[in-house]
C-alpha cells in the first residue's frame, strides 16, 4: 500500500496556528476512524499526539487538535511554540490488501 | 510505566537475516496490547513492519510479509523481529512500539530505536 500524502513542510511564527493535512483513500483514512498523529523529534522516539481521528492521550497539550473529512485527516497546532518544531506523521489502518497500518510521508514543522 | 528497549546487531551483511529483540519492562507482554515493529530509513518516513499479540497472532506489512517473522517470548517478556534476505534498502532505525489498548493502530509507547546498517 502507498504512504499517506502529507505536505513536506509547514511553518509558522510563535503563537500562530498551522494545519497539516494527511490524504489517503477510502481504503484507509476515509474508511476508518483509526487515524493517529505522531510528533517525532530527530533521535528520539515518536510520540502519540492524537488517536482515533481526534482523541488526545493524557498529557498531550490541548493546543493539538485533529479532524477528518472524507479521505483527508488534519492536525492543527494552535499557539505554536518553539518546542513544537519537529516532524509529524499521520497513520491509518488500511484494508487495501490485508490488515495493516500505513504512515504518512511526514511533515517538517518549522517555528520561524 | 511500561518501557520498551530494542537490542540486536547494528551491522548485518547483505543477504543475511536481521534479528532484533524488544524487551518489555514495567508491564506484561500478555497485557492485551498488540506489539509492533516500525522502521525509518535514513532521511525517510516511518514504515510499519508488523505486529504480534501475546497469543502468537501476527499481522505483517504486505510489502515485507515474505521476509518477516515476529515472535513473542512470554517467559522473557519480550518480542522479536527477524527480517531475511536483507539489502541496503533495509538500513534503518528500527523501533518497537505498543498499540494502545482498545485503540486500533495507536502506538502509545515506543522504544528509543536501534540503528541497523546492512553492509558488507
Amino acid at each position: 500500500q502507498s504512504a499517506l500524502t502529507q505536505p513536506a513542510s509547514v511553518s509558522g511564527s510563535p503563537g500562530q496556528s498551522i494545519t497539516i493535512s494527511c490524504t489517503g483513500t477510502s481504503s484507509d483514512v476515509g474508511g476508518y476512524n483509526y487515524v493517529s498523529w505522531y510528533q517525532h523529534h530527530p533521535g528520539k522516539a515518536p510520540k502519540l499526539m492524537i488517536y482515533e481521528v481526534s482523541n488526545r492521550p493524557s498529557g498531550v497539550s490541548n493546543r493539538f487538535s485533529a479532524s477528518k473529512s472524507g479521505n483527508t485527516a488534519s492536525l492543527t497546532i494552535s499557539g505554536l511554540q518553539a518546542e513544537d518544531e519537529a516532524d509529524y506523521y499521520c497513520s491509518s489502518y488500511t484494508s487495501s490488501i490485508t490488515l495493516a497500518y500505513v504512515f504518512g510521508t511526514g511533515t517538517k514543522v518549522t517555528v520561524l | 510505566q511500561v518501557q520498551l528497549q530494542e537490542s540486536g546487531p547494528g551491522l548485518v551483511k547483505p543477504s543475511g537475516t536481521l534479528s532484533l529483540t524488544c524487551a518489555v519492562s514495567g508491564g506484561s507482554i500478555s497485557s492485551g496490547n498488540w506489539w509492533s515493529w516500525v522502521r525509518q530509513p535514513p532521511g525517510k518516513g516511518l514504515e510499519w513492519i508488523g505486529e504480534i499479540y501475546h497469543s502468537g497472532n501476527t499481522n505483517y506489512n504486505p510489502s515485507l510479509k515474505s521476509r518477516v517473522t515476529i515472535s513473542a517470548d512470554k517467559s522473557k517478556n519480550q518480542f522479536s523481529l527477524k527480517l531475511s534476505s536483507v539489502t541496503a534498502a533495509d538500513t534503518a532505525v528500527y523501533y518497537c512500539a505498543r498499540a494502545r489498548l482498545g485503540a486500533t493502530g495507536a502506538f502509545d509507547i515506543w522504544g528509543q530505536g536501534t540503528m541497523v546498517t546492512v553492509s558488507s
